[in-house]
C-alpha cells in the first residue's frame, strides 16, 4: 500500500534561517502534490499546491519543490518566524474521475525559536 | 474570503448513539469530502461526494457512515450507532469545478468525543 514519509516529526529551527521539510512517497504515483499548515485542534490550511510537470512553486516566502523520480517534495520556509510554528502536512492525490481525495502525511512540527 | 464552516465544534455522545454531522462546503465548489483525525495521528480520508453522490469511499466508511447534501449549502455526515474508536476530529472539505478541483478547503472541525 502507498507510504507517504515527512522526515522527522518534529523540526526546531532558529528565527530567520530557512526551513526546509521533506515528504517521500512510495508505492504511489501521485498527479500532485499539496501542503498544508495545521494548528493544533483546526483544520488544514492550504499553502502550496504543485503538479506532477512541475518542478518548483513559489509563494511569497515559500517554496516547494517536486521530484518524481526521487519520489519526493521538499517545503522551504525562508525567513522564518515565531509565527511558522505549526505543523506542515504533505498530501498527495490522482485524477481519478469524481474524486480527488487526498493521501496525507503525518507531518513535521515545526518550532520556529525566537 | 469564503470558508467551510462545520457544526457543531464539539460532540460528546454516549456509544451506540447516532450522531449528524453537519458543514457548509464554499457555495461554488462542486466536490465534497469527509476526512477524519484521530488524536496524534493523521488525516484520513472518509468518502467524497460529487453531483449528488459518493464518488469513493474508504474502508473505514462501512455500513454505520452515510452522507447527504440535503440541501443546496449543507453536506451531513452521519454515524448511525457510534463506537468508541469513532472519537475523532472530523474534518468537512470542499474544492472547486474542474478548474480548481485539487485544491481542497477544509473547515475548523468537528471534536467527537463517544463515551
Amino acid at each position: 500500500s502507498q507510504k507517504i514519509e515527512q522526515n522527522s516529526e518534529a523540526l526546531n529551527i532558529q528565527e530567520g534561517k530557512t526551513a526546509t521539510l521533506t515528504c517521500n512517497y512510495t508505492n504511489y504515483s501521485p498527479a500532485y502534490l499539496q501542503w498544508y499548515r495545521q494548528d493544533p485542534g483546526r483544520g488544514p490550511v492550504f499553502l502550496l499546491l504543485i503538479r506532477e510537470n512541475e518542478k518548483e512553486k513559489r509563494k511569497e516566502r515559500l517554496k516547494v519543490t517536486f521530484d518524481t523520480t526521487l519520489k519526493q517534495s521538499l517545503f522551504h520556509i525562508t525567513a522564518s518566524q515565531p509565527a511558522d510554528s505549526a505543523t506542515y502536512l504533505c498530501a498527495l492525490g490522482r485524477y481519478g474521475g469524481a474524486t480527488n481525495k487526498l493521501i496525507f502525511g503525518t507531518g513535521t512540527l515545526l518550532a520556529v525559536q525566537p | 474570503e469564503p470558508e467551510v464552516t462545520q457544526t457543531p465544534s464539539h460532540q460528546v455522545t454516549q456509544m451506540g448513539q447516532e450522531v449528524i454531522l453537519r458543514c457548509v462546503p464554499i457555495s461554488n465548489h462542486l466536490y465534497f469530502y469527509w476526512y477524519r483525525q484521530i488524536l496524534g495521528q493523521k488525516v484520513e480520508f472518509l468518502v467524497s461526494f460529487y453531483n449528488n453522490e459518493i464518488s469513493e469511499k474508504s474502508e473505514i466508511f462501512d455500513d454505520q457512515f452515510s452522507v447527504e447534501r440535503p440541501d443546496g449549502s449543507n453536506f451531513t455526515l452521519k454515524i448511525r450507532s457510534t463506537k468508541l474508536e469513532d472519537s475523532a476530529m472530523y474534518f468537512c472539505a470542499s474544492s472547486g469545478d474542474l478548474a480548481g478541483q485539487e485544491t481542497q478547503y477544509f473547515g475548523p472541525g468537528t471534536r467527537l468525543l463517544v463515551l
